[in-house]
């Protein structure tokens, strides 16, 4: 089954310790992004990726890196997460650039807790 | 920065009415997005239509778009239960990076 998954899918952590949210997607799409989704705020891009080890900031990459060694996997690494950085996290991918006329496909969401 | 916003923010309606709800972007596009949201869950893809196309169809779906209005909308016929969930619309990103830019959405819920 074609799918983008994402692992933990819930997660509580205090500040400052490191943590790493996975993302893995079966459909050898060439682009993957990382959206955080807040109330009143929407959907807002972190990181994205054109493919392997082509990586780009998006609206908020502050706090976040990224890595893409393998093309089905695109981690999001918080390395001394804060409070605000408590949201509803979203992977996605795609066959080419989102802005090529391809739909995103999208994780199931890793929602994050920071104390 | 958002480039698409929905209106209504919420809209609630009778099992078996349409529900109809609009996108409003800044810049030019070449194509526009809607996807869906149940709650808590990943966005599933609905629709796509190209900046040279007025209107599309699938299935229930009815996607409009008027580029001189920077407007597009989404007719959902002879709504479900299932129908209930959030609806975003999404253009690329503009400045030079890639990527869509989401609204806010519009909440739909559909009364039994």
């Amino acid at each position: 089954e074609a799918q983008v998954t994402q692992n933990p899918r819930y997660l509580i952590t205090v500040t400052g310790k490191k943590l790493t949210v996975t993302c893995s997607q079966n459909m050898n799409h060439e682009y993957m992004s990382w959206y955080r989704q807040d109330p009143g705020l929407g959907l807002r891009q972190i990181y994205y990726s054109m493919n392997v080890e082509v990586t780009d900031k998006g609206d908020v990459p502050e706090g976040y890196k990224v890595s893409r060694k393998e093309k089905r996997n695109f981690p999001l690494i918080l390395e001394s997460p804060s409070p605000n950085q408590t949201s509803l996290y979203f992977c996605a991918s795609s066959l080419k650039p989102a802005g090529q006329t391809y739909e995103q496909y999208f994780g199931p969401g890793t929602r994050l807790t920071v104390t | 920065s958002q480039q698409g916003e929905e209106d209504p923010q919420a809209l609630s309606i009778q099992e078996g009415e349409n529900a109809t709800m609009n996108c409003s972007y800044k810049t030019s596009i070449n194509n526009l997005q809607w996807y869906r949201q149940n709650s808590g869950r990943g966005l599933v893809h609905l629709i796509l239509i190209r900046s040279n196309e007025r209107e599309k169809h699938s299935g229930r779906l009815r996607v409009t778009l008027d580029t001189s209005k920077k407007s597009s909308s989404l007719l959902i016929t002879a709504s479900r239960a299932a129908d209930t969930a959030s609806y975003f619309c999404a253009t690329r990103r503009g400045g030079g990076a890639d990527g869509l830019t989401f609204g806010k959405g519009t909440h739909l819920i559909i009364q039994p």
